[in-house]
């Protein structure tokens, strides 16, 4: 399966902890996505890397959150000292553009999150 | 700013019935469009897509959609539903000189047997 990947499905966390969730997009892309979704909404955006360049943050990601993507492969969001209120599925997308704008991003299964 | 509404939170419709999902959108330029499936617990998979040319783009699992500039629209068309099309389903704007897609909050279909 050449698709993107995320690990781990599900998280069950107590509040206070840190968590890290890991995203390895299709093998050719260069754009990275992380999106978050809470229950009856759609995604929201959360930050985007090209390559290895993270491009840009929303205001939705506080201090907490930590995006990294070292290699301009694989990507990491880390959430510390989680809140109730991070509770969601993060999604990871990925896509192929050249330049500027936008394309189709496709979309990996997902990360449940649940802090206790 | 740019934004996507799905005026329908929920719709049903009978197996074999004929299926309209509506969406508009907000924005400044020329949209790209999408619309977008998620099953429970799934991620979303990609249905259709418009950038340019047709207004009427075909998609997998005998889905369509229409652009309508006029109307600002891109609703989601498919003649026959089956039991597994109940999903949830999302409609997304972009364009060509920004990074992100926009989503919308989804229409949760239900299929009557």
């Amino acid at each position: 399966d050449t698709g993107v990947s995320q690990d781990p499905r599900h998280k069950i966390t107590k509040r206070g902890q840190n968590v890290t969730f890991r995203c390895d997009p299709i093998s050719e892309h260069n754009r990275l996505y992380w999106y978050r979704q809470t229950l009856g909404q759609g995604p929201e955006f959360l930050t985007y890397f090209q390559n290895e360049a993270q491009l840009e943050k929303s205001r939705l990601l506080s201090d907490r959150f930590s995006a990294e993507r070292p290699k301009g492969s694989f990507s990491t969001l880390e959430i510390q000292r989680t809140e109730q209120g991070d509770s969601a599925m993060y999604l990871c997308a990925s896509s192929l553009v050249r330049g500027r704008g936008t394309d189709t991003q496709y979309f990996g299964p997902g990360t449940r999150l649940t802090v206790l | 700013a740019q934004s996507v509404t799905q005026p329908d939170i929920h719709i049903t419709v009978s197996e074999g019935a004929s299926l309209e999902l509506r969406c508009n959108y907000s924005y400044g330029a020329t949209p790209y469009l999408f619309w977008y499936v998620q099953s429970p617990g799934q991620g979303l998979q990609l249905l259709l897509k418009y950038f340019s040319g047709d207004t009427l783009v075909q998609g997998i699992k005998g889905f369509e959609a229409e652009f309508k500039r006029s109307q600002s629209s891109f609703n989601l068309r498919k003649p026959s539903v089956h039991w597994s099309d109940a999903a949830e389903y999302f409609c997304a704007v972009g364009a060509y000189r920004d990074d992100k897609i926009i989503f919308g909050k989804g229409t949760r279909l239900h299929i009557l047997p």
